[in-house]
């Protein structure tokens, strides 16, 4: 069954330390994104990818980088993590054939502490 | 500025009535699409419905359906014979094909279905 799998769905981190946040997508998609949800937002874009090599910026990049290794994972890397960055993340891939092109696929989150 | 706005934060309805949930959004593009997800209390993200700009008709899903006004930038996610299940935040995201079908997500309702 097709699906978006994320690791870790919990991680604990000290400020200043690096994180890295794993999504792996078996429904062949080109395009994947990472966004992060707060309390009162709906969810912000971080980062997505159209492809294998490529990272694009999205509305909220800073702090954050990215890398699409393959067309089925995509990371998201916090270099010097900082509390304000405490949230939960989304990874969601999209890009389906024809009509349903625009439709994203969710993974489960990963709830992320930054200490 | 919030480019797709849902102004009702909570919402709560008795069982087996119809709920009606609303958005507006603003876009100056002819080829769009709204989308309305369920985020459960696990977290996970549901995909719903859909309507694009282009189609004259409201869709319907099942239970779910949505009033599209295209000429006022709103649609509302109609519900029909609400269950307990039915209970979660719900959002709603525009889609635009000039920056590639990105999601820009509304800040969501949360719907509690009493028994």
């Amino acid at each position: 069954e097709a699906a978006v799998t994320q690791s870790p769905r919990n991680k604990v981190a000290v400020t200043g330390g690096k994180v890295t946040l794993s999504c792996n997508q078996t429904n062949n998609h080109n395009n994947m994104y990472w966004y992060r949800q707060d309390t009162g937002h709906g969810l912000r874009l971080i980062h997505y990818s159209y492809g294998a090599g490529s990272t694009e910026k999205g509305d909220i990049p800073d702090g954050y980088k990215a890398s699409r290794p393959s067309q089925e994972n995509f990371s998201l890397i916090l270099e010097l993590a900082t509390p304000s960055q405490t949230s939960v993340y989304f990874c969601a891939s999209g890009g389906g054939l024809g009509y349903n092109y625009a439709e994203q696929f969710f993974g489960p989150g990963t709830r992320l502490t930054v200490l | 500025a919030q480019r797709v706005t849902q102004v009702q934060p909570t919402g709560s309805s008795q069982w087996g009535e119809e709920v009606t949930l609303d958005c507006s959004y603003e876009t100056s593009e002819y080829f769009y699409r709204i989308f309305w997800y369920r985020q459960l209390f696990s977290g996970e993200m549901v995909f719903l419905i859909y309507q694009p700009s282009f189609d004259t008709q409201n869709q319907r899903s099942g239970r779910y359906s949505v009033v599209f006004q295209k000429s006022f930038k709103s649609i509302s996610l109609v519900i029909s014979a609400s269950q307990p299940e039915d209970s979660g935040t719900y959002f709603c995201a525009l889609s635009e094909l000039i920056s590639n079908y990105q999601l820009i997500w509304g800040s969501g309702t949360k719907l509690i279905i009493k028994p």
